[in-house]
């Protein structure tokens, strides 16, 4: 069972924030966040092993709240580089950290 | 270092057909895994390996999917007999450990005809 991610898609303006979700009806083990760009293959911008934990990446930050099943990512102040689908990623069992499964992505315009 | 190496980058044939992708994964990651992006399935985990040995391949399709890592720097994902529902861009991707992020090739844009 995959994460969910919400929303679907957002459209911003150089220079305004988003926010990014991707929750599970199972635990959270930990949460891994990647950027594809049209074309391109997925990169990876960070994972979050443990609940509590925010990182960072340029102005991407994200955190992650293990007892909600749930983790966000912020873009703050965007830029037109941060166009792209983002995706969350999770293994959904303890046996098996390396299935990671993907949510289905978030689709980020950012317009002049 | 060059990065995860994938080839080809664009197959065309035709169903029935056998088609092998290849991967080179980055020297020094003992994780390698193949993806397959859709756009009604998304990225689906196929298969990976661990010190080139499988350890899931619950998401292989069917018995026509089979994958191989003969050494550390090399791995190949078959289809024989190819169809056209197999089309499809397939990642490989490798990892130093499961705890730490993937590096993704460039991939296989497949189509079967």
């Amino acid at each position: 069972q995959q994460p969910v991610q919400s929303p679907q898609a957002v459209i911003l303006r150089e220079g305004e924030d988003a926010v990014i979700n991707c929750s599970s009806s199972k635990a959270l083990y930990s949460v891994h966040w990647y950027r594809q760009k049209h074309g391109e293959a997925p990169v990876f911008l960070m994972i979050l092993l443990k609940g509590g934990e925010q990182k960072g990446h340029e102005k991407i930050s994200a955190s992650f709240n293990e007892k909600k099943q749930q983790s966000s990512l912020y873009l703050t102040a965007s830029q037109l580089s941060y166009s792209g689908t983002y995706f969350c990623g999770a293994p959904m069992t303890t046996d098996s950290w390396g299935k990671l499964q993907f949510g289905a992505g978030t689709q980020v315009v950012v317009t002049p | 270092d060059a990065g995860v190496i994938q080839s080809p980058r664009h197959e065309v044939t035709e169903m029935g057909q056998e088609v092998t992708l290849r991967c080179k994964p980055i020297s020094g990651h003992d994780y390698l895994f193949w993806y397959r992006q859709t756009m009604m399935r998304g990225l689906e985990l196929l298969i990976y390996f661990n010190n080139n040995v499988p350890i899931d391949d619950s998401g292989m399709p069917e018995d026509r999917f089979s994958a191989k890592m003969p050494n550390a720097s090399f791995s190949t994902l078959k289809i024989q007999p190819s169809e056209p529902r197999d089309s499809a861009v397939y990642f490989c991707a490798s990892s130093k450990e499961t705890v730490y992020g993937y590096t993704f090739g460039s991939g296989t844009r497949l189509t079967v005809v």
